[in-house]
């Protein structure tokens, strides 16, 4: 069965910093990885996806990530934090023999300070 | 993107009634839908999935009789919570996935505040 661990429930940085969300997966067979971003009362939009091929990913927003298999790892980044970057952040897997149902993690908000 | 619309963004409703939530696909054909029900400051917690014409399919834990899932065609699914009750409060968010071989994403609607007095 797969898993997702985010570590850290809240991550805090200063407008302009480096964002560092992160993500580790378990699963038996090579799996599907994707980050969502969830403003308060409002369903999910994704970010940025990971299926096949390069194994750095780049999303909306400046946001990306990269696949390391070796780590099992999925660390969400981005160089630069805005104010409008406030928000929960949810990794999540799936299983690649067809889209199977997601697997989230718990979550991480994001804080920006000024 | 596909566009998908969950109605209504909020309800209140009184214990013991029922209300149903819709969850529409708007620019394209869902084979598959998902429901899942986050609560305050927690992940997401799938229910259940349910594909166009069948039955769905309930996650362990998640009483089928309480949260009565259709999906009567490719572009709308639909989720009654009978019988609510206070603990049955919670944020409910549907996804769908788009009609086509090797489609890998799922679109997630804007999710329902459900609130039982």
């Amino acid at each position: 069965a797969q898993s997702v661990t985010q570590l850290g429930s809240h991550v805090s940085v200063s407008e302009g910093a480096l964002v560092l969300l992160r993500c580790n997966y378990s699963s038996s067979v090579p799996p599907y990885l994707f980050w969502y971003v969830q403003y308060p009362n409002q369903g999910l939009q994704l970010l940025l996806k990971y299926t096949t091929g390069a194994t750095l990913v780049k999303g909306i927003n400046g946001f990306e990530a990269e696949f390391k298999k070796s780590e099992t790892s999925f660390h969400l980044t981005k160089p630069s934090a805005h104010m409008s970057d406030a928000a929960e952040y949810f990794c999540a897997v799936s299983l690649n023999t067809g889209f199977q149902k997601l697997v989230f993690g718990t979550g991480t908000r994001l804080l920006v300070s000024p | 993107g596909a566009v998908v619309s969950q109605h209504p963004s909020r309800v209140i409703c009184k214990s013991g009634t029922s209300v149903k939530i819709e969850c529409r696909s708007l620019d394209f054909q869902a084979t598959t839908m998902f429901w899942y029900r986050q609560f305050p400051k927690q992940s997401l917690m799938l229910m259940a999935t349910s594909n166009e014409g069948s039955k769905a399919t309930y996650e362990q834990g998640v009483e089928k009789d309480k949260f009565l899932i259709n999906h009567a065609s490719l572009t709308l699914s639909t989720l009654t919570v009978t019988s609510a009750h206070p603990e049955d409060s919670s944020f409910y968010i549907c996804s769908a996935r788009q009609r086509g071989g090797g489609n890998t994403e799922a679109f997630f609607g804007q999710g329902t505040r459900l609130t039982v007095v």
